[in-house]
């Protein structure tokens, strides 16, 4: 079974500039969930997402992020601008819809590093 | 906020068992208990989860008080790629997963 995909793997932009990362989940997935981890910290869900529709967005910076589920399938999450403050990994993890055997996996995650 | 406390770190010997204690004292009844891990570099990978009863699979056990106020992960027998941070979340109904700082996990020859 193939695992969550994320791309790209590494980003490099200046502060003002915008970026976008693109996440594939597991086929069959109904949730899918974007974090930001900054180094020496805990993953921090940005939003969570229940087919195309948004369970929990309360920890996303909507001033400058922004994230779609187009279909119920892949997803992006944007910045616009970035800030130095940005520089995290950040990783999608996709699960089935909610129930007792239900487990989320993650992908590798995209490393950006604003300049 | 994670509504899991987690010691910082801990040190295993090779080959000996580790008990990864969390404190969970404002969990639901219909919260679940799970434990994830992150090796450097790498995004998190589940290991178990519970709701109340004791749970073991291939990787690990994990034993939940009876007032589910707290839990332990046992690893049975530690190796040194068990050297990761170990994070132990209450999962919400709707699927949301809070994390906490983690323990980190140094397993020594």
């Amino acid at each position: 079974e193939a695992g969550v995909a994320q791309s790209p793997r590494y980003k490099i932009i200046e502060k003002r500039q915008s970026v976008a990362f693109w996440c594939n989940p597991i086929s069959g997935h109904a949730t899918l969930y974007w974090y930001q981890q900054i180094l020496g910290q805990g993953p921090k869900l940005l939003i969570q997402f229940q087919n195309n529709g948004v369970v929990d967005d309360s920890q996303l910076p909507k001033d400058r992020f922004s994230a779609e589920r187009l279909k119920g399938v892949d997803s992006t999450l944007k910045i616009q601008p970035a800030k130095l403050e940005d520089s995290a990994v950040y990783l999608c993890a996709s699960s089935p819809l909610w129930g007792k055997n239900t487990e989320a996996f993650f992908g590798q995650g995209t490393r950006l590093t604003v300049v | 906020d994670a509504k899991t406390t987690q010691p910082p770190s801990m040190d295993c010997a090779e080959g000996r068992a580790a008990n990864l204690p969390c404190n969970h004292s404002t969990i639901s009844g219909n919260e679940y208990v799970y434990w994830y891990r992150q090796i450097h570099s790498q995004g998190p990978q589940y290991i178990i989860h519970g709701l109340k009863n004791n749970e073991t699979n291939e990787m690990a056990s994990l034993i939940i008080t009876e007032d589910r106020k707290s839990s332990t992960l046992i690893l049975p027998h530690a190796t040194l790629r068990d050297t990761a941070v170990y994070y132990c979340i209450v999962r919400a109904y709707t699927g949301k997963l809070i994390f906490g700082q983690g323990t980190t996990l140094q397993v020594k020859p």
